[in-house]
């Protein structure tokens, strides 16, 4: 079946580690995003990459790094320069501009520091 | 000034009643608009979504978008209790040399039996 598939879906952190969450899209788009969604809040956008080898931050990228080296992969890496990681990390993707840019998501990773 | 703003919930309704929710975007260059539902602990789902001034009809949803007075609807009509979740707005922009999306914070919305 095509989609998004996130993982691991509850991840533990300890204090000065860092975690990479992995996302895969077998849908052929072209851009993909990770946001953060903290209890009762929106989405905010960590990362977003419109095309391989090539990726933007968004409004809340520090502690945080992603690699684009292939066209279905976009792993972020939450590092320990990210003070207050516990959060609902979603990743998504769109076919890109000029397609409507509809987005899909995974169904999300959990990551609680302990 | 947020860049969307969601009017703040939570919005009860009685089970058959209209769910009327509204957005307000302060990028003019928006240019797609989509509501998205999200259960509690799940992902956004897409449930609608508009790109021309008027109305846009699927099943009992209907979006409103005004794009001189940047604002964006949705009604739930026939509200079932099945329909209680978190929706979120966001308006797109598509830049000549970047992408934004931006998601509102959500009303969430309590369909009593």
């Amino acid at each position: 079946d095509g989609g998004i598939t996130q993982s691991p879906k509850y991840l533990f952190r300890k204090e000065g580690q860092n975690v990479t969450l992995s996302c895969e899209q077998n849908l052929n788009h072209d851009a993909m995003y990770w946001y953060r969604q903290d209890p009762g809040q929106g989405l905010r956008l960590i990362y977003y990459s419109q095309i391989v080898n090539d990726f933007q931050k968004g409004d809340i990228a520090e502690g945080y790094s992603v690699s684009r080296e292939k066209k279905e992969s976009f792993p972020l890496t939450v590092t320990s320069a990210q003070k207050n990681p516990t959060a609902f990390y979603l990743c998504a993707s769109s076919a890109g501009r000029g397609s409507g840019n509809t987005i899909y998501f995974g169904e999300g990773s959990w990551l609680t520091v302990v | 000034q947020k860049e969307v703003e969601q009017n703040s919930g939570p919005l009860s309704v009685p089970e058959g009643a209209i769910a009327s929710l509204n957005c307000t975007y302060s990028d003019r260059g928006s240019q797609s608009f989509f509501w998205y539902r999200q259960y509690s602990g799940k992902s956004p789902e897409l449930i609608m979504s508009i790109y021309s001034n008027g109305d846009k009809e699927d099943g009992r949803f209907t979006a409103q978008l005004n794009k001189a007075s940047q604002y964006v609807s949705l009604l739930i009509r026939d509200s079932q209790p099945s329909d209680s979740a978190t929706y979120l707005c966001a308006p797109t922009t598509l830049g000549s040399n970047d992408y934004k999306l931006s998601f509102g914070a959500g009303t969430t919305v309590t369909v009593r039996a």
